[in-house]
């Protein structure tokens, strides 16, 4: 049984693109929760994804959009990168009202 | 607003010897409080989770930890350390029963032969 699949695991972007980073949520889970990772600290919430639409969202601005498909998987963009964009990003599932998350291994983006 | 403290950036122990990672919290209601670790390069895995019932929590790897509601603390221990255990520690903590969770900053555990 997978986990979550996240993809690409490594990305490198410059300054003022868009990237857009992709997950596979665990079989059975149909809610996916986006982290930021910033070298040396803890994962900061993104938002979060429940039949399609963004039902929670963290203190992240407008450049951060994101999007859930039928088949539950999600993806996030985000536009105009920064340099301090530059972070790993872990996508979580769970299953609806479940209490527990399983995170993927994230994808590593430099922006430069 | 939800909030965890890890005090501790770095803890040393001997292999062999007693690990325990400390964290404390804050939420407006009854709290959900999960530790997970994190290995380099990796994504976090789950190491144990309190909801409710008894205060001592067992996880994976010998991993317990326990809840303390006076002290507003959910320490991680573990009896005896291994080498293999030296990583990154995230204690969190949850409002209700899906929505965000919010991270400590981490404990790197180093533990030496």
């Amino acid at each position: 049984d997978a986990g979550v699949t996240q993809s690409p695991t490594h990305l490198i972007k410059t300054r003022g693109q868009q990237v857009t980073l992709r997950c596979s949520p665990k079989s059975g889970h149909d809610t996916v929760s986006w982290y930021q990772q910033a070298l040396g600290q803890g994962p900061q919430f993104i938002f979060q994804y429940y039949e399609e639409e963004e039902r929670q969202r963290g203190n992240f601005p407008d450049r951060f959009s994101g999007h859930q498909f039928p088949n539950y998987s999600s993806e996030l963009n985000v536009n105009a990168l920064l340099l301090g964009d530059s972070a790993l990003y872990l996508c979580a599932s769970s299953p609806h009202g479940g209490q527990g998350y399983t995170f993927g291994s994230g994808t590593r983006l430099t922006v430069v | 607003a939800q909030s965890v403290a890890q005090p501790e950036d770095q803890v040393n122990v001997a292999e062999g010897n007693p690990l325990t990672v400390k964290c404390t919290y804050s939420v407006s209601g009854n709290p959900y409080l999960f530790w997970y670790v994190q290995y380099p390069n990796r994504g976090l895995q789950f190491l144990l989770k309190y909801i409710t019932g008894d205060n001592l929590v067992k996880g994976s790897y010998g991993f317990e930890a326990e809840f303390n509601k006076s002290q507003t603390s959910f320490h991680l221990k573990k009896p005896s350390a291994l080498v293999s255990d030296s990583a990154l520690y995230f204690c969190a903590v949850r409002e209700d029963s899906w929505g965000k969770l919010q991270f400590g900053a981490g404990t790197q555990v180093v533990v030496t032969p």
